[in-house]
């Protein structure tokens, strides 16, 4: 079963604007990853963030965590048509120690 | 480093026969972890094979099996194709597996049973 959820199921923007995508889990994690995925190809990594930090930055990415919640968000800042991809949230859960995924966002940057 | 390679990148089976996949991870990873990924249940956890032994393994029947070999490649079999079993099988590769290690994902094989 899946452990987390996107919101929204798909975004649709112009190149040059931010992106935000969230993602909401249901049990204890040890982090959180995201993946992008262009097109139903192989997933890749993108950031984690561990149970213990509420924000973290890469590049252009800016991933916060907020464990109270149980919720993760990825902002995406000046997008660009290459960012065009599915983007899944990935808790790494405590029970089962596994990584599971959610249902994935559905990026479409328009230039 | 030359990337996780799975084959065949295709398939096309036929109800109640079976299939293995392969799996080839990133040279010196010992972990790697096998997801299905459809429509109607997105990414899934199969299992993971870490050092030849299953370490861990998801909420899937018994029809698919995996191994490990001492190169650490791995192959993923289903048993008894059924109609469902049609997904992107995609594998995943680590240096030791577990929560902080980033997984790489190999493109995916994509089975079709008709």
């Amino acid at each position: 079963s899946q452990q987390g959820e996107e919101d929204p199921q798909a975004l649709s923007i112009q190149e040059g604007e931010n992106a935000t995508m969230n993602c909401s889990y249901k049990t204890s994690i040890n982090n959180l990853q995201w993946y992008r995925q262009n097109s139903g190809r192989g997933l890749v990594h993108l950031i984690l963030i561990r149970s213990n930090e509420r924000e973290k930055h890469s590049g252009r990415l800016r991933v916060t965590l907020d464990t109270s919640k149980k919720s993760s968000s990825l902002l995406i800042t000046a997008s660009r048509a290459a960012d065009t991809a599915s983007y899944f949230c990935a808790p790494f859960i405590n029970a089962g120690n596994m990584l599971t995924f959610g249902g994935g966002t559905r990026l479409m940057v328009k230039p | 480093k030359a990337g996780v390679t799975q084959t065949p990148r295709y398939l096309i089976k036929t109800r109640g026969q079976q299939v293995t996949l392969s799996c080839s991870p990133i040279s010196g990873h010992r972990s790697v972890s096998w997801y299905q990924q459809t429509p109607g249940q997105g990414l899934q956890f199969l299992f993971e094979y870490f050092s030849e032994t299953q370490r861990n393994k998801g909420n899937f029947p018994g029809r698919f099996s995996g191994r490990q070999f001492s190169n650490s490649r791995s192959e993923m079999n289903v048993s008894t194709l059924e109609l469902g079993d049609s997904a992107l099988y995609l594998c995943a590769s680590s240096s030791q597996g577990g929560p902080y290690n980033e997984q790489f994902f190999g493109p995916g094989t994509r089975l079709t049973v008709l």
